[in-house]
């Protein structure tokens, strides 16, 4: 069952530009993550936001976090052609520690 | 290093032979998964283990099966892989409530 769904499904900026991206869920989370994908790789964690939070950063990163709207936003500033990647939000629920993976945005920073 | 590792990394097989994927992790982790990945579909949990002794089902588990008979270890079985298990396949470790670590991923192919 899919509980993160992203939003847009691609994003394509130059270089310099900011980048955001958006991930909604439906049930209530003990915290949300973020994670970047380069292609055909293992999937790399960025940040995590817990229920209890709103708002953190992790150098160029900047993650919100709106529990009344069940939704989650990505910042990334000054974005790098190296940023080029797949970003994924996956929402972790109750005590089992599940996580629940959204479809991911392909995010393509041209030079 | 911290780190989670996958063997073998690229597998061919032909239907109904039985494979088995192993995993392992050096962080004494509790919790353990098993996901793939295919276009446009995202990823899906199989597997996962809370502890030593304790699996459960994820979201797509038919035609494979997991053990944990040891904490660091969590080997995924192809009892009879069909070609609709052609995927990318993750294994995962965390500690509760933390991010997840991933394996560089099993590209596997059934003929």
């Amino acid at each position: 069952s899919q509980q993160g769904e992203e939003d847009p499904q691609a994003l394509s900026i130059q270089e310099g530009e900011n980048a955001t991206m958006n991930c909604s869920y439906k049930t209530s989370i003990n915290n949300l993550q973020w994670y970047r994908q380069n292609s055909g790789r293992g999937l790399v964690h960025l940040i995590l936001i817990r229920s209890n939070e709103r708002e953190k950063h992790s150098g160029r990163l900047r993650v919100t976090l709106d529990t009344s709207k069940k939704s989650s936003s990505l910042l990334i500033t000054a974005s790098r052609a190296a940023d080029t990647a797949s970003y994924f939000c996956a929402t972790v629920d109750g005590a089992n520690s599940k996580l629940t993976f959204g479809k991911g945005i392909t995010l393509s920073v041209r030079p | 290093e911290a780190q989670v590792t996958q063997n073998p990394r690229y597998l061919i097989t032909v239907t109904g032979k039985k494979l088995t994927v192993t995993c392992s992790q050096n962080m004494n982790h509790e919790y353990m998964s098993w996901y793939r990945q295919d276009p446009g579909l995202g990823l899906r949990q199989i597997y996962y283990s809370m502890n030593v002794e304790v699996t459960d089902k994820g979201d797509v588990p038919e035609g494979y099966k997991v053990s944990r008979k040891e904490k660091r270890n969590f080997p995924l079985i192809l009892e009879s892989p069909s070609p609709n298990q052609t995927s990318l396949y993750f294994c995962a470790s965390n500690s509760f409530g933390n991010e997840q670590f991933f394996g560089p991923g099993t590209r596997l192919t059934v003929l």
